[in-house]
């Protein structure tokens, strides 16, 4: 069974229209986090949620911001998407904190034209 | 910040054969931990390792922690053709509470 969801996994969205990415765990896992990966390169941390503690990353663009309304639920949102935010957005969980094993989901392919 | 050289970038080996990268950090790191990732998908946890010089083994996959915390490699034995993906490292440190710094990827092709 599934146990971190990503919806959608594809998703196309205009230059400049903002777009909302969505991940859910079955985990009840304390901490939620957002990556950024593009070609094959490594996952690019953006921020991540102790509990609704959240934590930003220092060069994560303003244009990217999250919410969590409760500890299953956890979602991007891209207020402005341009050209080079095009990349796989993975989700990932672990237990809690000081507990590095992270599960991820499948990841949403983000398309902007 | 922290950054994990990870080596080789990829691979091309014979179905069979052993596999072996390998990850070397400047600095410290008190967990490693080892992931594959197949396209188009998101990583999977293989191996976790907790202790300097911890050996720990997951079917044909064999991980170890390196003396210095500085440095860590996965053997694969005998390859598959399912073998094949992206094998990524991440280091983690206590007061990096939560987060992981990882590797930029062995890219594994395994030719039957």
């Amino acid at each position: 069974d599934a146990m971190v969801i990503q919806n959608p996994r594809y998703q196309v969205t205009q230059f400049g229209k903002p777009v909302t990415l969505s991940c859910s765990q079955t985990l009840n896992h304390n901490v939620m986090y957002w990556y950024q990966q593009k070609s094959s390169q490594a996952p690019k941390l953006l921020f991540h949620y102790y509990d609704k503690d959240f934590n930003n990353e220092a060069d994560t663009p303003d244009n990217f911001q999250s919410r969590r309304p409760n500890t299953s639920f956890c979602f991007l949102d891209i207020r402005s998407p341009g050209l080079g935010d095009a990349a796989m957005y993975l989700c990932a969980t672990s237990r809690d904190r000081g507990l590095y094993e992270q599960y991820f989901g499948p990841g949403t392919r983000l398309t902007v034209t | 910040g922290q950054q994990l050289n990870q080596s080789p970038q990829s691979m091309f080996i014979q179905e069979g054969e052993d596999v072996s990268m390998n990850c070397t950090s400047s600095s410290i790191f008190n967990t490693w931990l080892w992931y594959k990732q197949d396209p188009g998908e998101g990583p999977v946890l293989l191996i976790a390792l907790y202790k300097a010089g911890e050996l720990t083994s997951n079917g044909r996959l064999t991980a170890q922690f390196g003396i210095t915390r500085k440095d860590s490699f996965l053997n694969i034995s005998a390859s598959i053709p399912s073998d094949v993906g992206i094998y990524f490292c991440a280091g983690s440190l206590s007061k990096n509470a939560g987060k992981s710094t990882f590797g930029d990827g062995t890219t594994l092709t395994v030719k039957p």
